[in-house]
């Protein structure tokens, strides 16, 4: 089975622009969870989606969202990019969530903004 | 949830038997001890996870005190691949969860 995977894998952006990342889950996994992973910060929960919903949410502003298509793959948009956003970005996938089973990370997308 | 604790980093050499300490005097009755790892530039991995059995699998093998208060991970033969950072986390099985890292340790295998 193909690995979770995540594209881009590097993004460079300014302050102010808006970004939007993806990510395809391992095949048959219906949960997908996004988090933000910085050396001060270590690793926070974004939000987690599940059959196109999201089910968790973490405590991150609003300027930072996601969505859920019906084939499972999923999209975190981030707009008016700070500097402090500014990240690994990464994706994991389960099968039914982010509780009860071991979670599958992707590689991650690189975000710096400059 | 439960606060783990361990050590800022250590080295093993190759070949031999790596032991990864965790603190976690405060977890709960229904918290698992999970561990991941993350080598550079790369995403978080599972390796085990466990409730109060030892646990073996085919990357390690995870032994839990008896008063669940602490637990070791064994790599039982380290190979420069397994340089990473290694993370362990206590965590519900509740539908609430948000999976989050500490500083973790930073392991280092040496030729």
């Amino acid at each position: 089975k193909a690995g979770v995977t995540q594209t881009p894998r590097y993004l460079i952006k300014t302050r102010g622009q808006q970004v939007t990342l993806s990510c395809s889950p391992i095949s048959g996994h219906r949960s997908v969870s996004w988090y933000q992973q910085t050396p001060g910060q270590g690793l926070q929960f974004l939000f987690e989606y599940f059959s196109e919903t999201q089910r968790n949410k973490g405590n991150f502003p609003g300027r930072f969202s996601g969505r859920q298509f019906s084939n499972s793959r999923s999209e975190m948009n981030v707009s008016t990019l700070e500097l402090g956003d500014s990240a690994l970005y990464l994706c994991a996938s389960s099968l039914f969530g982010s509780s009860n089973n071991e979670q599958f990370f992707g590689p991650g997308t690189r975000l710096t903004v400059l | 949830d439960a606060k783990t604790t361990q050590p800022t980093s250590m080295d093993c050499a190759e070949g031999r038997a790596a032991n990864l300490p965790c603190n976690h005097s405060t977890i709960s009755g229904n918290e698992y001890v999970y561990w991941y790892r993350q080598i550079h530039s790369q995403g978080p991995q599972y390796i085990i996870h466990g409730l109060k059995n030892n646990e073996t699998n085919e990357m390690a093998s995870l032994i839990i005190t008896e008063d669940r208060k602490s637990s070791t991970l064994i790599l039982p033969h380290a190979t420069l691949r397994d340089t990473a950072v290694y993370y362990c986390i206590v965590r519900p099985t509740s539908n609430d969860y948000k999976l989050s890292f500490g500083a973790g340790t930073t392991v280092t295998v040496r030729a």
